[in-house]
């Protein structure tokens, strides 16, 4: 059952915008989106969420589409520290239960 | 201020063995969550506390369980130590239950080998 997808990797030259996409299609009317990033070995950092209107802070902005099915994280310049993986999360109703769920991430390379 | 501890950091155990990892939350979060992160699954959901409650769980068989004490430290345990138990256990905190519309907090993990 789906849950969230996102492509495998990315590479984004340094100083340039990483546009990330995530496709949720089976996101329930009320629950948010979240973004996290993790760099190896680490916990997951936080980096942004959202429910419907588009969102930004000093980390990045994330885009959701009308029909909340999909959402786009960008990071507007992006430095060779934001080399990760990335995650889109939403949580899925699960026999009663709301699983925030994980996807497989993208592992976004930032090079000079 | 601080953030999520989990401890211990790293730890080896033989099979059929059982553990217990512990998880403060930041202060005044009320809410933890753990987290079961291989190579093979990526990041699978164990289960998720609040106001010592478990609120949600995740697919696992009942050899892994939690708790939630009254500080809103949480513990887990897996009994009978498989090989697949391997993995990075992370544990995040939250303000609120289910964490809707805020964001999770996680702590750096303890890595389970088990041997």
């Amino acid at each position: 059952d789906a849950k969230t997808t996102q492509p495998p990797s990315m590479d984004c030259a340094e100083g340039r915008a990483a546009n990330l996409p995530c496709n949720h299609s089976t996101i329930s009317g009320n629950e948010y989106v979240y973004w996290y990033r993790q760099i190896h070995s680490q916990g997951p950092q936080y980096i942004i969420h959202g429910l419907k209107n588009n969102e930004t802070n000093e980390m990045a902005s994330l885009i959701i589409t009308e029909d909340r099915k999909s959402s786009t994280l960008i990071l507007p310049h992006a430095t060779l520290r934001d080399t990760a993986v990335y995650y889109c999360i939403v949580r899925v109703a699960t026999g009663g239960s709301y699983i925030p769920t994980f996807g497989r991430g993208t592992s976004l390379i930032v090079h000079p | 201020k601080a953030g999520v501890t989990q401890t211990p950091r790293y730890l080896i155990k033989t099979r059929g063995q059982q553990v217990t990892l512990s998880c403060s939350p930041i202060s005044g979060h009320r809410s933890v969550s753990w987290y079961q992160q291989t190579p093979g699954q990526g990041l699978q959901f164990l289960f998720e506390y609040f106001s010592e409650t478990q609120r949600n769980k995740g697919n696992f068989p009942g050899r892994f369980s939690g708790r939630q004490f009254s500080n809103s430290r949480s513990e887990m345990n897996v009994s009978t130590l498989e090989l697949g138990d391997s993995a990075l256990y992370l544990c995040a905190s939250s303000l609120a239950a289910t964490a809707r519309g805020y964001g999770y907090t996680f702590g750096s993990g303890t890595r389970l080998t088990v041997v």
